[in-house]
């Protein structure tokens, strides 16, 4: 099956500094790729997702790029805030039939005012 | 919508006991999600339901855990007995499948202590 990896497991930063985490894939056939937000006591939330078939994808302060050939994909969130703070998780999944996600183990995102 | 929505929110059992876990998805949402959540593991999926059939439950645990759907709008993830290792916190989460990558709504989850 898939197989997610994902890095920092923490990471600090002071406000108004970027951040970036790092996620690697193992099955070639996965084609989406989401990242999930989850904020203390509650449940994962979608920021953003993309797939196979785009490098680069922007939202605003936030932007995840996508390296097909070397199975891994990143976030990279700029001019952080105190309210970025969270726990920030990756997925992959194959998609043309039964999308489940196979998480990374989360990354905690610390912003210092 | 109220989103997807778990009871209870908080569950503390004595080891041995029978816990019950709900969910009900969001309307319209065909497919649905158990994961459980821990330090140490992070995000596992148990089992997964599509049109409430279960596809996969490759993730469960073991005997102990069951799950059911018995229709679109509910389901339940059982423990019996349950264990100290058990206490993770359970998340169930909801989409609309398959053919397409569609987003997975997670629930506010049920944090459970097995004393």
């Amino acid at each position: 099956g898939e197989n997610v990896e994902q890095h920092p497991s923490t990471l600090s930063v002071q406000e108004g500094d970027s951040a970036v985490i790092k996620c690697t894939y193992s099955d070639s056939a996965s084609n989406y790729f989401p990242w999930y937000k989850q904020e203390l006591g509650k449940g994962p939330q979608l920021i953003i997702d993309i797939r196979s078939n785009v490098g680069e994808k922007k939202d605003q302060r936030i932007a995840v790029t996508l390296n097909k050939t070397a199975k891994h994909f990143s976030l990279h969130i700029t001019e952080t805030q105190p309210e970025d703070s969270a726990v920030y998780f990756c997925a992959a999944s194959i998609g043309g039939g039964s999308y489940i996600p196979t998480f990374g183990r989360g990354t905690s995102l610390i912003v210092h005012p | 919508d109220a989103g997807v929505i778990q009871s209870p929110r908080h569950e503390v059992t004595e080891m041995g006991q029978e816990v019950t876990l709900r969910c009900k998805p969001i309307s319209g949402h065909n497919s649905l999600f158990w994961y459980r959540q821990t330090m140490m593991r992070g995000l596992e999926l148990l089992i997964y339901f599509n049109n409430n059939v279960p596809i996969d439950d490759s993730g469960m645990p073991e005997d102990r855990f069951s799950a059911k759907m018995p229709n679109a709008s509910f389901s339940t993830l059982k423990i019996q007995p349950s264990e100290p290792r058990d206490s993770a916190v359970y998340f169930c989460a909801s989409s609309l499948q398959p053919g397409t990558n569609t987003e997975a709504f997670f629930g506010q989850g049920t944090r459970l202590t097995v004393v």
